[in-house]
């Protein structure tokens, strides 16, 4: 089956600090979303991206979605505390938003005050 | 955004009982229904997904008589874990969907089998 390979898995930073992270696959996604997940919760989608080479930003989050539609990656700029969960990104293969979601294996953030 | 409601959020049940866990989608008319199982610091893993009326389809590997899917509105969707094992506990979580727009995510029930 289709496979994302997410990294880092996971990250500890300062605050102010920017943070990257990617999404690669082994197959052609027309879909990628990223979301944030906190402890004991379900994950929120942060960002979607429906184009190849498309850059879309949420506040002092910007992704990307790459050109061989194999990748993706996520920057957060200037971390803050409340930016500490996992972020996993998902991809999807199918030409509407019907198909099914293929998740990576999450990036931990830690971010120290 | 839309809301969608897992309940119960933590469940502790004991070897051999069945347990059912709600999915409900609060303001919107969900046509789709995702249930995912999560463990601890892992990925999602998709389940099966099920659409109102009609049967689950289940991703390869999970069992359908144990894990078994009933979508009976437009609203709610209901997954009972039967016979339950201690190697079924995990992080259980649904998402709902309408047409043409992305999935919103339950909150998840954590479910401890003893």
């Amino acid at each position: 089956g289709q496979q994302l390979n997410q990294s880092p898995q996971s990250m500890f930073i300062q605050e102010g600090e920017d943070v990257s992270m990617n999404c690669t696959s082994s197959s052609i996604f027309n879909t990628w979303l990223w979301y944030k997940q906190e402890p004991g919760e379900g994950p929120v989608l942060l960002i979607a991206l429906y184009k190849a080479g498309e850059l879309t930003s949420n506040g002092r989050l910007t992704a990307q979605f790459g050109i061989t539609r194999k990748d993706s990656f996520l920057n957060i700029s200037a971390s803050i505390p409340s930016d500490v969960g996992i972020y996993f990104c998902a991809g999807r293969s199918g030409g509407t938003s019907y198909g099914k979601l293929t998740f990576g294996q999450g990036t931990i953030l830690t971010v120290h005050p | 955004g839309a809301v969608v409601s897992q309940h119960p959020s933590r469940v502790i049940c004991k070897s051999g009982t069945s347990v059912k866990i709600e999915c409900r989608s609060l303001d919107f008319q969900a046509t789709t229904m995702f249930w995912y199982r999560q463990f601890p610091k892992k990925s999602l893993m998709l389940m099966a997904t099920s659409n109102e009326g009609s049967k689950a389809t289940y991703e390869q590997g999970v069992e359908k008589d144990k894990f078994l899917i009933n979508h009976a509105s437009l609203t709610l969707s209901t997954l009972t874990v039967t016979s339950a094992h201690p190697e079924d506990s995990s992080f259980y979580i649904c998402s709902a969907k309408v047409l043409n727009t992305e999935a919103f995510f339950g909150q998840g029930t954590r479910l401890t089998v003893v």
